[in-house]
């Protein structure tokens, strides 16, 4: 069965880094393209960056292009979101979703909170 | 950047009886080569990631009951749950993927 598992989340202070992972299983990772999608408390979805199966189209939302930078490794199957110069309104749940186009698996999220 | 908007923000309604959801984008969806709606809807519990309905508007994800239905077509879409259920109680996103991703703001579903 097809699973998404992320980690990295934590506590990290305004301007501060974190990298996100994602582990997928269950499907064939490269062929499919990929996305992680926040959740601030008690708001709604927004689509922070996604990337197709080969790497070579990318989006980032306007509120993290310059910051944030997806990547995959198709041989580990995983899926990865480096966040620098981390802000308090970063503070989300972020998930990590497979597209095809739409969202058709989700993982459970991990919690990044920003804050000093 | 397409906007999606949804109504009502919330909404109450008995067991047994229909509800209906509207989202409408700020330009339209369906795109001609293919005649596909580039829609989606989700339900999301508390304390659960979203779960995928429907797609290309009208089309049930896999294992979601007959009660919901999707439907509209360029801009305007309706999610329709026939019959509610206790289960049902959720917030509901449309969801656009014509032009990258966006939301709607959701839609909270409650019993009356």
């Amino acid at each position: 069965q097809v699973q998404l598992v992320e980690s990295g989340g934590g506590l990290v202070k305004p301007g501060g880094s974190l990298r996100l992972s994602c582990a997928a299983s269950g499907f064939t990772f490269s062929d499919y393209w990929m996305s992680w999608v926040r959740q601030a408390p008690g708001k709604g979805l927004e689509c922070v960056s996604y990337m197709s199966n080969s790497g070579n189209t990318i989006y980032y939302a306007d509120s993290v292009k310059g910051r944030f930078t997806i990547s995959r490794d198709n041989a580990k199957n995983s899926l990865y979101l480096q966040m620098d110069s981390l802000r308090a309104d970063d503070t989300a749940v972020y998930y990590c979703t497979r597209a095809t186009p739409e969202s058709d698996y989700w993982g459970r999220g991990t919690l990044v909170t920003v804050s000093s | 950047d397409i906007v999606m908007t949804q109504s009502p923000d919330s909404l109450a309604v008995s067991l047994g009886e229909r509800a209906t959801i509207n989202c409408k984008s700020s330009q339209s969806v369906l795109k001609s080569s293919n005649n596909k709606n580039y829609l989606a809807w989700y339900q999301q519990k508390p304390g659960q990631p979203p779960k995928l309905l429907i797609y290309w508007a009208s089309i049930r994800g896999s294992g979601v009951p007959d009660r919901f239905s999707g439907s509209g077509s360029g801009t305007d879409f309706t999610l329709t749950i026939s019959s509610l259920q206790a289960e049902d109680v959720a917030v509901y996103y449309c969801q656009q993927y014509y032009s990258a991703y966006t939301f709607g703001q959701g839609t909270k579903l409650e019993i009356k």
